[in-house]
């Protein structure tokens, strides 16, 4: 079974700041590793992907992302926050060694980028 | 290349009718995912088709809730009857069939039951 945590319902950042939005997940086998944002009555757009290589990802809009296997983290940074940030942003994990391609995805993280 | 359509992008009916939705991949695309996301939470599985087979559809309530993908290209989800508990955004995304593929999202189709 595969599974995502995004343990804060909600991240409030001032603008200019960095920002961090946690995950941590559980896979039998290597993961497969996503971040997507949702801008309100939008549907999900994919921001970057880790599947191998360098642990440290970069994808849209200046976000990056650092995998951490031992710790089993996937959480997304971003050095300056814009207020148009502001977003639910999900996590998502694929089991690498599994035959099926379904992502799970955790409950989501409001990120809120005050002015 | 246009993305993932997806319509009505909203519905509001009264509990006991039928409601269809429909979904227009992005070429190319043969795997084809109905997602349910219900407010404040993460997207959960409904049915996943690789071409027009159903691989995945154990998330699916199979007593009111059906799917089809004729040809392998739109697909179309349907509620008969509808309950209040339907009520929630309906997503569609597609992906090429490809080890670690991120999936493309439609903008979803927000369904109101009173």
């Amino acid at each position: 079974a595969q599974s995502v945590a995004q343990p804060e319902d909600q991240v409030n950042v001032a603008e200019g700041n960095p920002l961090t939005v946690k995950c941590t997940y559980s896979v039998s086998g290597n993961p497969y590793l996503f971040w997507y944002v949702q801008y309100p009555n939008r549907g999900l757009q994919f921001l970057l992907k880790y599947i191998t290589g360098d642990n440290l990802v970069k994808g849209s809009y200046g976000f990056e992302a650092e995998f951490n296997k031992s710790q089993t983290s996937f959480h997304l940074k971003k050095p300056s926050a814009l207020v148009s940030d502001s977003a639910l942003y999900f996590c998502a994990v694929r089991d690498a060694s599994g035959g099926s391609y379904i992502p799970t995805f955790g409950r989501g993280t409001s990120l809120i980028v005050h002015p | 290349e246009a993305g993932v359509v997806q319509s009505p992008r909203y519905k509001i009916i009264e509990k006991k009718q039928p409601v269809a939705f429909w979904c227009n991949p992005i070429s190319g695309h043969n795997t084809l995912y109905w997602y349910l996301q219900n407010l404040g939470q993460g997207p959960e599985l409904l049915i996943r088709y690789e071409n027009e087979e159903a691989v995945d559809d154990s998330q699916l309530p199979k007593d009111r809730f059906s799917a089809e993908r004729l040809k392998g290209v739109d697909s179309t989800l349907k509620i008969q009857p509808a309950e209040l508990g339907d009520s929630a955004v309906y997503l569609c995304a597609s992906s090429l069939d490809q080890e670690g593929g991120e999936l493309f999202f439609g903008e979803g189709s927000r369904l109101t039951v009173l």
